[in-house]
């Protein structure tokens, strides 16, 4: 059912790193890009969405850039904190298509 | 305001048996949408409510069934559980439908069901 692919899996940066999360998804169809986080213990929130006629949004520390030719996004996180250790999920969806979330990258941000 | 909450919060069944998990949607919201995520998986979309209709299905047999109650409160039913039903299920409320861009979905905290 996975129709996007996120990578990588796991990622551990020293605060003040720029962590990188890549997506790729399939069905072009889509037209709804968010980004969720998710605690132990807690469900996903919304982080940050982007549409596919835009190339970049950025939102305080967060920002997500969009590749529409090539059917791919990431998510940036300047200045990471230990408090942004957490689950990233990269997701898709339009109004005809159920939402698709990626398998999850967990970020651990070292003070 | 209150948020999306679900009961119970964790819940230890046994192969063949049924359950029902519940959840109140976020005040204002008309649609919910339930998701079971396994361990180190992103969500998967079970299916989605919206003025008790189901609106949407995803990959899950009809052994998953749901309604949704004129207070837009939800309820997902699992018949015959299986090993593999071991997960955490989310349920998220919106204003609209899930899928849209500027429907934000606001998610519960889940219900863990261990199926033994």
């Amino acid at each position: 059912q996975q129709q996007v692919k996120q990578s990588p899996q796991s990622l551990i940066v020293q605060k003040g790193g720029i962590p990188i999360i890549n997506c790729a998804y399939e069905n072009t169809a889509f037209d709804y890009f968010p980004w969720y986080q998710q605690f132990p213990g807690k469900g996903p929130a919304l982080l940050i969405a982007i549409r596919p006629d835009v190339s970049e949004k950025k939102e305080g520390r967060f920002t997500i850039s969009f590749n529409k030719s090539a059917k791919q996004f990431s998510l940036h996180i300047m200045d990471s904190q230990p408090g942004d250790s957490a689950t990233y999920f990269c997701a898709a969806s339009s109004t005809d298509n159920d939402m698709r979330f990626g398998a999850g990258t967990r970020l651990t941000v070292k003070p | 305001e209150t948020g999306v909450t679900q009961s119970p919060t964790h819940l230890i069944k046994t192969r063949g048996q049924q359950v029902t998990l519940r959840c109140s949607s976020q005040s204002g919201h008309n649609t919910v949408s339930w998701y079971q995520q396994a361990l180190g998986q992103g969500p998967q979309f079970i299916f989605q409510y919206y003025r008790e209709e189901e609106n949407g299905r995803g990959n899950f047999p009809p052994r998953f069934s749901g309604l949704q109650f004129p207070n837009y409160s939800s309820e997902l039913n699992v018949n015959a559980l299986e090993l593999d039903d071991s997960a955490l299920y989310l349920c998220a409320s919106s204003v609209g439908l899930a899928g849209a861009m500027n429907n934000e979905q606001f998610f519960g905290p889940g219900t863990r069901l261990t199926v033994l």
